[in-house]
C-alpha cells in the first residue's frame, strides 16, 4: 500500500513558525489532509483539502501544497500546539492512508 | 451538533473479539461513511476500515481483512466494529470518525469519536 512520509519531530521556540512536511505518491491526485492529537484526546482535523482550515480552527494553522508534497505551517507557534500531527490522503481504492506521525516540541 | 459517543473501555483475553459502538448524533448515520482507527501506545495513528452505513459497503486495511466486521443500527444511530482474534498488540484506543464519501473527492474525517480503550492481555 502506499505511505506517507513525515519527519519523525520538529522543534521550535514559541512565536516562531513551524513547518511539516508530508510527501507520498497518495498525494499524486488525492487532497491531503492534516491532523492535530494532543496527549489523552482524539485528533482534530486541521486542514482539509491541501489548505482549507475548518471552521474554529486558528489562522496560525495553514496548509500548502508542492507536487506530492504537502506542508502544514504552524506560525507564531504557542505552547498549545505542542502535539502530534498526522498527514493523510487516500488511495485510488480510497483506502485511507496516514503519515507516521510528527512530534512538535515548544522548547 | 454533531457527536460520536463511543462506548466504554474493554479488557479482553488474547483471542476473543471485542465489539466497539459508536452513537451518532447531530447528523443522519447514512449520509456520511464512518471510519475505525486505533493509536497503539508508542505507536502513530493507524486506519482500520471504513463503513457505509447506506449500502453495507466496506474497505479495510489490508492488515485487518478477515479479522474486522462493521455494522449499524439506523434506528439508534449506532456503528459498531468487532475486532476477532485479539492479541496483545491489537492493545489500543479505538476511535470511530466520520467521512463524506470519498466518491465526493473530499476525504477528511472531520468529527471523532473520544476513544475507547482496548486493553488485550491474559
Amino acid at each position: 500500500s502506499s505511505e506517507l512520509t513525515q519527519p519523525p519531530s520538529v522543534s521550535v521556540s514559541p512565536g516562531r513558525t513551524a513547518r511539516i512536511t508530508c510527501s507520498g505518491d497518495s498525494l499524486r491526485g488525492h487532497f491531503g489532509y492534516w491532523y492535530q492529537q494532543k496527549a489523552g484526546q482524539a485528533p482534530v482535523l486541521l486542514i482539509k483539502k491541501d489548505s482549507e482550515r475548518p471552521s474554529g480552527i486558528p489562522e496560525r494553522f495553514s496548509g500548502s501544497r508542492s507536487g506530492t508534497t504537502v506542508t502544514l505551517t504552524i506560525s507564531g507557534v504557542q505552547a498549545e500546539d505542542e502535539a502530534d500531527y498526522y498527514c493523510q490522503s487516500a488511495d485510488s481504492t480510497y483506502t485511507w492512508v496516514f503519515g507516521g506521525g510528527t512530534k512538535l516540541t515548544v522548547l | 451538533q454533531v457527536q460520536l459517543v463511543q462506548s466504554g473501555a474493554e479488557v479482553k483475553k488474547p483471542g476473543a473479539s471485542v465489539k466497539v459502538s459508536c452513537k451518532a448524533s447531530g447528523y443522519i448515520l447514512s449520509d456520511y461513511y464512518m471510519h475505525w482507527l486505533r493509536r497503539a501506545p508508542g505507536q502513530g495513528l493507524e486506519w482500520v476500515a471504513w463503513f457505509n452505513p447506506n449500502s453495507g459497503g466496506t474497505m479495510y486495511a489490508q492488515k485487518f481483512q478477515g479479522r474486522v466486521t462493521m455494522t449499524r443500527d439506523t434506528s439508534i444511530s449506532t456503528a459498531y466494529m468487532e475486532l476477532s482474534g485479539l492479541r496483545s498488540d491489537d492493545t489500543a484506543m479505538y476511535y470511530c470518525a466520520r467521512s463524506r464519501p470519498p466518491e465526493y473527492g473530499d476525504y477528511g474525517n472531520d468529527y471523532w469519536g473520544q476513544g475507547t480503550l482496548v486493553t488485550v492481555s491474559s
